[in-house]
This record gives structure tokens, C-alpha cells and sequence, in this order.
């Protein structure tokens, strides 16, 4: 079936250091999604991504959706302790269905 | 924005009850939610699509006859995981539409933590 590779699977943040992380596809999906996960929670909408090549933020997340539509990632600038958590992208496929990536864990660093 | 509530958010069963969890969206219809399971420090999985007044549309792998799916109203979506056995425990999420249409990405529910003891 289809599956989203996202990476790093992990990473320990600095506060005030910007964070990327990406995922790629072997398919084409039309609509990309980032969402961030907290413990013991479900899934929020961070940024959603419509068209090729897209490039969009919100506050200090940008995404950007690849020219080949087979690939997208998501940068946080300027991180702060709140960013800890798990960010996932997801595709949209056919019949409104979304494909989840892995996730990449977020930490803060000791 | 649009809301979906899930509940219980916790669940502790004996092997062999069933348990059933309910998935409801707050101020908008939804015609189709999603179940998810999700494993510790994994990613969800989608388990099954309802759609409200047909029959559920499993993924491949997962049991409709143990994961009994019913979507009577706009607003409601039922999951009920039948004669639990341990290795069912795990965290279901739903989802639904948030009203704009996929493409605004879907609003999901809080989850259940479910152990099966």
C-alpha cells in the first residue's frame, strides 16, 4: 500500500533552535498535511498544503508541498518547550482517505 | 472551529467484554468518520471508514465482525471492539471531516486508551 517516510524519526531540541523534518512518497497525493500529536491526544490540523510547490506557514511552522508532489516538510523556527510532541504528516488519497508518516518525536535536550 | 468529542477517554476491561466507544461531532454533520488504533510510539493506522446509514468500509487485515462499526446519525459514530482479548489494547482515535471538506484536513477526537486485562 501507500506509505509516507518521514524523518528523523527523532530529535532532541535546543530551545531557540529551528527544527525541520520531511516525509516523502513513493505516490502522488494531492493534499499534504502536518499535524502535531501530545500525549494522551488525538492528532491537530498544523498546516495543510493544496497545490505543488506550495509554500506556507503558520506563525513559526512553515510546510511546503514538493514540486513533484511526493514529498513535503515542515520547519519550526525558534523553538520553544511547547513544540515537544509528535508531528506527523499525512496524504490525502483517493476516497478522502489520509496515509499517515511515521511521526517525528520531538524532545528537548537535557 | 470544528470539534469532535470522543469518549470514554479511558477504559479498563476484563478479556472477553465488549467495549464500545462513541465518536461524536460537536457542531457540524459528519456523513464519514474514521477509526484509528494507534500503538505505543507508533503512527495511526486506519482501521475502517463509517459512513452514516450504510455499512462500514474496513481496511485490509482488520476484523469487521470484532470491530463492530455503527454510524446511525450525522453526528454520531460508534466503535465496538468485541470479546477483547489483551492484545486489542491499545489508543483509538476517530476523525471526521471538519465541514470544509477534506482538503481542510479532518478534526480528530482525543482518543481512548483502551487496556484489556
Amino acid at each position: 500500500g501507500q506509505q509516507l517516510n518521514q524523518s528523523p524519526q527523532s530529535m532532541f531540541i535546543q530551545e531557540g533552535e529551528d527544527v525541520s523534518m520531511n516525509c516523502t512518497s513513493s505516490s502522488i497525493f494531492n493534499t499534504w498535511l502536518w499535524y502535531k500529536q501530545d500525549p494522551g491526544e488525538g492528532p491537530v490540523l498544523l498546516i495543510a498544503l493544496y497545490k505543488a510547490g506550495e509554500l506556507t506557514s503558520n506563525g513559526r511552522l512553515t510546510a511546503q508541498f514538493g514540486i513533484t508532489r511526493k514529498d513535503s516538510f515542515l520547519n519550526i523556527s525558534a523553538s520553544i518547550p511547547s513544540d515537544v510532541g509528535i508531528y506527523f504528516c499525512a496524504g490525502l488519497r483517493a476516497g478522502n482517505m489520509l496515509t499517515f508518516g511515521g511521526g517525528t518525536r520531538l524532545m528537548v535536550k537535557p | 472551529g470544528a470539534v469532535v468529542s470522543q469518549h470514554p477517554s479511558r477504559v479498563i476491561c476484563k478479556s472477553g467484554t465488549s467495549v464500545k466507544i462513541e465518536c461524536r461531532s460537536l457542531d457540524f454533520q459528519a456523513t464519514t468518520m474514521f477509526w484509528y488504533r494507534q500503538f505505543p510510539k507508533q503512527s495511526l493506522m486506519l482501521m475502517a471508514t463509517s459512513n452514516e446509514g450504510s455499512k462500514a468500509t474496513y481496511e485490509q487485515g482488520v476484523e469487521k465482525d470484532k470491530f463492530l462499526i455503527n454510524h446511525a446519525s450525522l453526528t454520531l459514530s460508534t466503535l465496538t471492539v468485541t470479546s477483547a482479548h489483551p492484545e486489542d489494547s491499545s489508543f483509538y482515535i476517530c476523525s471526521a471531516e471538519g465541514g470544509g471538506g477534506a482538503e481542510d484536513g479532518y478534526t480528530f477526537g482525543s482518543g481512548t486508551r483502551l487496556t484489556v486485562v
